[in-house]
């Protein structure tokens, strides 16, 4: 069966300082992969997706930047973390075909201070 | 333009009893898929239940069921029996367009608390 996996659990980062998230997914080739931020209360925002090992879309302009250097590892990264970097990290995946259905990691809490 | 409307922003219910969550989309496309999502206060997102826009008959999925209306662009949740464990935010999301088209649109959620 498929899984997949985020960390850290929860990062307290001063501003200004260096990000990097990690997911990874196991039981599955070739994934679609997904990062998303979802601010306190609210709805899922799609921040990047990839469908393939190199391959990132950016969906919002923002401090952040994503990369896929093997096929079942998703990376999220920042230069200089803001206070409005703060927020629900979740890492998905998705099959090529099919429903287009996601599956979702245990998610990352940023705290920027 | 809000592509998922959830109107309800908290419901309670007692436990045993159905609830019904609503959720309305906003799409041209004539495929799509609607999908319903729970996440417990640990986080974690976990899919509850698809909907193809083709699809003749309502989805179901154990104790959840989607009510779909394809003519008012509906796609409520029904839980049926409710348990203390289904206490929890709800989202609805959308793919427009073909499978492969990646994007989910989400709604803003309804939280669910379950009263003993």
């Amino acid at each position: 069966s498929q899984t997949i996996h985020q960390w850290p659990a929860t990062l307290v980062q001063p501003v200004g300082s260096p990000l990097s998230l990690e997911c990874t997914v196991e039981g599955t080739s070739n994934p679609n992969l997904y990062w998303y931020r979802q601010a306190a209360g609210r709805g899922l925002q799609l921040l990047f997706y990839s469908v393939g090992i190199g391959q990132i879309s950016s969906e919002v302009p923002q401090n952040l930047s994503a990369s896929r250097p093997q096929d079942r590892q998703f990376i999220l990264s920042s230069k200089k973390l803001l206070l409005s970097d703060s927020g629900f990290y979740l890492c998905a995946w998705s099959v090529h075909g099919g429903t287009d259905t996601q599956y979702f990691g245990p998610g990352t809490r940023l705290t920027v201070l | 333009a809000q592509k998922i409307t959830q109107t309800q922003p908290g419901m309670f219910v007692q436990e045993k009893e159905a609830v019904t969550l609503d959720c309305t989309y906003d799409t041209s496309d004539p495929s799509y898929g609607l999908f319903w999502y729970k996440q417990p206060s640990s986080g974690e997102m976990i899919f509850l239940i698809y909907q193809g826009s083709y699809d003749q008959q309502n989805a179901t999925e154990g104790r959840y069921s989607l009510n779909f209306q394809k003519a008012r662009k509906s796609a409520n949740l029904v839980i049926s029996a409710s348990q203390l464990g289904d206490s929890a935010m709800y989202f609805c999301a959308m793919r427009e367009g073909q499978a492969n088209d990646y994007k989910l649109s989400f709604g803003a959620g309804t939280t669910v608390t379950v009263r003993a």
